[in-house]
């Protein structure tokens, strides 16, 4: 299995900061790296696609980045309903796998 | 608007089987791969499997021995089955849609059921 880890594992901000989050994947998936944002007690929303592509209706303030084994999710602009726990999943292979999870807290 | 719901018992005794339907609303279930995604309280995500509308699946290896998806066009559903479950089985599960084409496109996961809680527990 691929295994994904994510880091900070949790991290503070305020509504404006710009966020990073990384992502190591433990061998190459090339560009199939997603994002996903959870909300407490929602479903998991999907952010980005493929690394880079932003879904359809997420702000423009998300961004992704990277390739091979190292990726990025960017917040240019920390919102209040940013608030949550931010996952990276690959697509490369089967078993699809996700990484610990990433607390964004004020 | 496509919608995902998932149903069943929210409580399963040890050792006896689960069982969840997702319907899909709102679109067709056709040329999608359908999935099952899992979540223990206060844990992370993990993939359970999925199954094509025409059948094919694919299956997590730590799960494959107990797991079985199955499709119901006609009624635009899906199922899943976890036999002799344990209270490590206890968690949120949630349906997914997930789209990939033979020309290497894919979007993952963009509609999710709300998710259901099932409790292994006598």
């Amino acid at each position: 299995d691929i295994q994904m880890t994510q880091s900070p594992s949790s991290l503070s901000a305020s509504v404006g900061d710009r966020v990073s989050i990384t992502c190591r994947a433990s061998q190459s998936i090339s560009s199939y790296l997603n994002w996903f944002r959870q909300k407490a007690g929602k479903a998991p929303k999907l952010l980005i696609y493929a690394a880079s592509s932003l879904q359809s209706g997420v702000p423009s303030r998300f961004s992704g980045s990277g390739s091979g084994t190292d990726f990025t999710l960017t917040i240019s602009s920390l919102q209040p309903e940013d608030f949550a726990t931010y996952y990276c999943q690959q697509s490369y292979s089967t078993p699809w796998t996700f990484g610990q999870g990433t607390k964004v807290e004020i | 608007q496509v919608q995902l719901q998932e149903s069943g018992p929210g409580l399963v005794k040890p050792s006896e089987t689960l069982s969840l339907t997702c319907t899909v609303s709102g679109g067709s279930i056709s040329s999608y791969y359908w999935t099952w995604i899992r979540q223990p309280p206060g844990k992370g995500l993990e993939w359970i499997g999925y199954i094509y509308y025409s059948g094919s699946t694919n299956y997590n290896p730590s799960l494959k021995s107990r797991v079985t998806i199955s499709v119901d066009t006609s009624k635009n559903h899906f199922s899943l089955k976890l036999t002799s479950v344990t209270a490590a089985d206890t968690a949120v599960y949630y349906c997914a849609r997930y789209y990939y084409d033979s020309g290497g496109y894919y979007l993952p996961f963009d509609y999710w059921g709300q998710g259901t809680l099932v409790t292994v527990s006598s």
